[in-house]
């Protein structure tokens, strides 16, 4: 069973501040890491795949790079916008496509 | 191209009862997965299908039932509803073996 952990829980950041948010997932058994930002009322919006250690991907202001020997991944936004606002989803999976997600952390970007 | 629906938006049982929630996957995709996402959590895997077989199962009793139709849609039931059942139940297609699963909107559950 994968546990995936997300940091921190919330955070509320100024327009134009730049974030970060951490995922941990054990990297035994490891295939590919999820990212994904879903706003209220949404489906869930995928933003990265990733299954290479040493991955980095961006779109746009928003990137993230993959650690899978020690079993991290970082998202990076930077000059936050408060449509940005948001709960930013990573997941993990061994190879199969069902997803183990960690709780999320929730963005509020105030203008 | 329309995206992952799910019907209905929104429902309200009394425990005990019976309900259906349905999701049609995006065109060509032949896989749909279920998660329940409960408030404060993550969502929580319930079940794979493909090709309408179960490919995969979450720990979920087995009130907790699902199946898949010839034409990719699904179906997630779960009878004997109880309180803790309420959450939002999202559903989720993928390609055939790959790994990038794009999500509906989800079902709001409510069991009073």
């Amino acid at each position: 069973i994968l546990n995936v952990e997300q940091s921190p829980q919330s955070l509320h950041v100024q327009e134009g501040d730049s974030t970060n948010f951490t995922c941990s997932f054990p990297s035994s058994n490891f295939y590919a890491l999820h990212w994904y930002r879903w706003e209220t009322a949404k489906s869930p919006e995928a933003l990265f795949v990733m299954t290479l250690n040493g991955d980095e991907k961006k779109k746009g202001r928003i990137s993230a790079t993959l650690n899978t020997k020690e079993g991290y991944s970082y998202l990076y936004i930077k000059g936050s916008q408060p449509e940005d606002s948001a709960t930013y989803l990573c997941a993990s999976n061994s190879g199969y496509s069902t997803l183990t997600f960690g709780k999320g952390t929730m963005l509020l970007v105030s203008p | 191209d329309a995206g992952v629906t799910q019907s209905p938006t929104h429902l309200i049982k009394t425990r005990g009862q019976h309900v259906t929630l349905r999701c049609s996957p995006i065109s060509g995709h032949k896989s749909v997965s279920w998660y329940q996402q409960v408030l404060g959590q993550g969502p929580q895997f319930i079940f794979q299908y493909y090709e309408k077989e179960e490919r995969g199962r979450g720990n979920f009793p087995d009130r907790f039932s699902a199946r898949q139709f010839p034409n990719y849609s699904s179906e997630l039931n779960v009878n004997a509803l109880l309180l803790g059942d309420s959450a939002l139940y999202l559903c989720a297609s993928s390609l055939v073996g790959g790994h990038e699963q794009y999500f509906g909107p989800g079902t709001r559950l409510t069991v009073t």
